[in-house]
């Protein structure tokens, strides 16, 4: 079974600050999604990464694949409090029938 | 519509009643997947489709789950003899073809289970 475990939790900072937010398992995925989720909505695809070392940006946010394709990290430069939400990482595998999630990571972005 | 519908988005049910709940994909996407999210946590993997063929139910968690798609585009997931941890969001995604390809989400259903 893989695994996908995401750190922290729960963060709460303030606006302008920056923040990590880590995704990790033991096991090699053929891609790693990042998606945010709203309350009573459905989570949004931010990025897919698919090549071990792969650093993509969107605007204040960046993405990344670890080299052995188990861990990504998405970090938030100058947060807003537009960026509160769960983010939420997923790793695909090689028949592509299925996502793994991670737990997710509550974030809020004081003003 | 342009997105993946579900309906109901809330079902409130009195344990051991059967429920079902209907996803709409998006016109056109061959793949359709349905995940459960208990709160506070990260969807859970339940059974995927390609067209009609139900190609892996390997997270249903019991018999009484049971998902189908008889045509290759609306697919329903029923629920039996319901359990108060059946409790949970249940999402839908659906999927233009492979594997490399985005799932787009639906809003879920929220099932109460009293």
């Amino acid at each position: 079974t893989q695994l996908l475990e995401q750190s922290p939790q729960f963060l709460s900072i303030q606006e302008g600050e920056n923040l990590t937010v880590y995704c990790n398992s033991s096991s090699v995925f053929s891609s790693l999604q990042w998606y945010r989720q709203e309350p009573g909505e459905g989570p949004v695809l931010l990025v897919t990464v698919v090549t071990g070392g792969e650093v993509k940006k969107l605007k204040r946010l960046t993405f990344q694949f670890g080299d052995a394709r188990k861990d990504s990290s998405l970090h938030i430069t100058a947060a807003q409090p537009g960026d509160t939400g769960l983010y939420l990482c997923a790793g695909g595998n090689n028949a592509g029938n299925m996502l793994t999630f991670g737990g997710g990571t509550r974030l809020m972005v004081k003003p | 519509g342009a997105g993946v519908s579900q309906s109901p988005r809330y079902k409130v049910a009195k344990r051991g009643q059967d429920v079902a709940l209907r996803c709409d994909p998006i016109s056109g996407h061959v793949s359709l997947f349905w995940y459960q999210q208990a709160l506070g946590q990260g969807p859970e993997f339940l059974t995927y489709f390609q067209n009609e063929a139900q190609l892996d139910k390997s997270g249903l968690p019991s018999d009484r789950f049971f998902a189908e798609r008889p045509e290759g585009s609306v697919s329903t997931l029923k629920i039996q003899r319901t359990q108060q941890e059946d409790s949970a969001v249940y999402l839908c995604a659906s999927r233009l073809g492979g594997g490399s390809q985005p799932q787009h989400f639906g809003d879920g259903t929220r099932l109460s289970i009293l």
